[in-house]
């Protein structure tokens, strides 16, 4: 199992572009989560999906999309990218909402200038 | 709103040291509680969790951690660090709408 992979790993966007993060996984997990984490900080919850077709916000949405089509992957899209949108970024699968352990994927390093 | 503090967020230490990382929550009802750790270079992995039953819980790497209701704790220890120990530990707390709330993360750098 490769688990949880996200691409790309690192990359810089000018303020305005659009860009997609990509999130997939292999273990058939139901639910999926988009974390951010900047400097000095906690992960922050971007957005959740409990299955293909349903996705919710989570505590800092703004400036985000996602979509989740199939149980494997879970897209982010950045659709006006601003200087507060640089961050890393996580990727996380668990099998179950309340009580699992999530799986993260290695992060993607964005930078807005 | 429920927070979760850290209170180091640089911590060196030399090999065969004690180890204490503090963390502090903010909710007052049921809760889980997680202390997560990446290494340099890989992902963000579970290192110990509690639901229920036991407060002292025990991990992996010769890590344990104790729940403290009273004082809404769950600091990590581990009694002798190793130099691959150095990490970044991560306290998160899931309290009553499911979501993980994560703490700023301490950065720990052992000294060979």
């Amino acid at each position: 199992n490769a688990g949880v992979t996200q691409t790309p790993k690192f990359r810089i966007l000018k303020i305005g572009q659009s860009m997609t993060l990509q999130c997939t996984q292999d273990m058939n997990h139901n639910y999926m989560y988009w974390y951010r984490q900047d400097p000095g900080m906690g992960l922050k919850l971007i957005y959740y999906s409990v299955g293909a077709g349903i996705t919710d916000k989570g505590e800092v949405p703004n400036g985000y999309n996602v979509s989740r089509s199939t149980t494997e992957d879970f897209p982010l899209r950045l659709e006006l990218a601003a200087p507060s949108q640089t961050s890393v970024y996580f990727c996380a699968s668990s099998p179950r909402l309340a009580q699992d352990i999530q799986y993260f994927g290695p992060g993607t390093r964005l930078l807005v200038l | 709103a429920q927070s979760v503090s850290q209170h180091n967020h640089h911590v060196i230490l030399s090999e065969a040291a004690s180890l204490e990382l503090g963390c502090n929550y903010s909710y007052g009802g049921t809760v889980n509680l997680f202390w997560y750790v990446q290494y340099p270079g890989q992902h963000l992995q579970l290192l110990l969790k509690y639901f229920s039953g036991d407060p002292l819980v025990k991990g992996i790497k010769g890590f344990e951690a104790e729940f403290i209701k009273s004082k809404f704790s769950f600091n990590l220890r581990k009694p002798s660090v190793q130099w691959s120990d150095t990490a970044e530990y991560f306290c998160a707390v899931r309290g009553s709408n499911y979501q993980l709330i994560w703490g700023a993360g301490t950065k720990l750098i052992i000294k060979p």
